[in-house]
């Protein structure tokens, strides 16, 4: 039972380059979400899926899209990507509490 | 915005209770208080949760005001290991559990 896992653990993007982060979590959970962390901040949420086929939007959405590709994978795709969208990228899911992954740290240049 | 505020830092002695509270005076008779603390850059870890009973797990105690507009979570033994920043949210019983994180307060526990 390997819980929540993210990859990859580092990236580092020039500005304009696309990218997706990978999440799969192995908890039969329904809802899943992505964050992002900036330095001395706390998380503030993306994109989330209440369940399997649904997703909405969250504070920050400008920027990024998601994909629910099935129950256990829920992935966060960077179109074009932009130096403001250097931060640490975390996925979660859940049943009632949350359970996260070990993050994403991205840089753009 | 975050409906919840808590102290920027704190600091605690090893051995010692630390109890960090919470102030979220606007919470609604269907939001859960939820804790969860963050290590270091790991992805946030869960606590313990309450909706107006006081609670305890083997990490920690939750008690939360009769009025439900604040609460104090309460590690009673701290170690080196707990230093870590920690976040009160509170959460709605129903629907898509989305959460609103603030600042947190930072942890210090000293040897």
């Amino acid at each position: 039972n390997a819980g929540v896992t993210q990859t990859p653990k580092f990236q580092v993007l020039k500005t304009g380059q696309s990218m997706t982060l990978q999440c799969a979590q192995d908890m039969n959970h329904n809802s899943m979400y992505w964050y992002r962390q900036d330095p001395g901040m706390g998380l503030r949420l993306i994109y989330y899926s209440a369940s399997e086929g649904t997703t909405d939007k969250g504070e920050v959405p400008n920027g990024y899209n998601v994909s629910r590709l099935n129950k256990r994978e829920f992935s966060l795709r960077l179109e074009s990507a932009a130096p403001s969208q250097t931060s640490v990228y975390f996925c979660a899911s859940s049943i009632y509490e949350q359970y996260f992954g070990p993050g994403t740290r991205l840089t753009v240049t | 915005d975050a409906k919840t505020t808590q102290p920027t830092s704190m600091d605690c002695a090893e051995g010692r209770a630390a109890n960090l509270p919470c102030n979220h005076s606007t919470i609604s008779g269907n939001e859960y208080v939820y804790w969860y603390r963050q290590i270091h850059s790991q992805g946030p870890q869960y606590i313990i949760h309450g909706l107006k009973n006081n609670e305890t797990n083997e990490m920690a105690s939750l008690i939360i005001t009769e009025d439900r507009k604040s609460s104090t979570l309460i590690l009673p033994h701290a170690t080196l290991r707990d230093t870590a920043v920690y976040y009160c949210i509170v959460r709605e019983v129903s629907g898509t559990y989305k959460y609103i994180f603030g600042t947190g307060t930072r942890l210090k526990v000293l040897a």
